[in-house]
């Protein structure tokens, strides 16, 4: 199994609304990335989670809330985001060794309203 | 991190090789090649890494500097599923738990038929 299952494939949420995203991977990986993806843009990385620790934080704001709550789970928390926010969330995961591949899932397509 | 350069856009026929540049004149000796690619409405997807050698897979060939400042993709025979964007990552072997995968702009790749 060499799948990044990203749950829902599309969100609409309201500026006050609580959401979350989810991520699942089962191949054991103890890295595993958040993503945000503008149209025509590359993917812009936000967290990275080693050994379901945040690792590193690329200066996001607060309304978006990692959490890993075990080594196959990552979820992304939203509250009170901005129409500027909705874009392509996508979730990735590797092993802990640089020269390994990176395992993308398709994206949660998320529009903020 | 080290910062690659790709350019923006490239074309190629159908059936024909497609050679991908990418400038990385700053990479550090411990700095592996990474290559992926973005099919349209889907996530990024691993095509081939390195160090200093050549690298040949089922997708694609890498051929690799003598210098390590420059590198290329080569697809040997592209078809119209090659349509893509491509990018060129540079991944730190010596930041171990300090995991990133960071996208640079790419080179959007169009197959005429």
């Amino acid at each position: 199994d060499t799948e990044v299952t990203q749950t829902p494939k599309h969100l609409v949420m309201g500026m006050t609304n609580k959401k979350s995203l989810k991520c699942e991977q089962h191949m054991g990986h103890r890295a595993m990335y958040w993503y945000k993806q503008k149209a025509k843009k590359p993917p812009e990385l936000m967290f990275v989670y080693s050994y379901e620790k945040l690792s590193i934080n690329e200066s996001v704001p607060s309304r978006f809330s990692p959490e890993c709550p075990n080594s196959s789970l990552l979820n992304l928390h939203l509250h009170a985001l901005q129409p500027e926010d909705s874009a392509l969330y996508l979730c990735a995961s590797s092993r802990l060794a640089m020269n390994t591949e990176a395992f993308f899932g398709q994206g949660t397509r998320l529009t903020v309203v | 991190d080290a910062k690659t350069t790709q350019p923006n856009s490239m074309e190629s026929n159908e059936e024909e090789p497609v050679h991908l540049p990418c400038n990385h004149s700053t990479i550090s000796g411990t700095d592996y090649i990474h290559w992926y690619r973005q099919l349209p409405s889907q996530g990024p997807e691993y095509v081939i890494h390195g160090l200093t050698s050549n690298v040949n897979n089922r997708m694609a060939s890498l051929a690799i500097a003598e210098d390590r400042k420059s590198s290329t993709l080569i697809l040997h025979r592209a078809t119209l599923r090659d349509a893509a964007v491509y990018y060129c990552i540079l991944r730190d072997i010596s930041n171990f738990g300090n995991e990133k995968l960071t996208f640079g702009t790419g080179t959007r790749l169009t197959i005429i038929p």
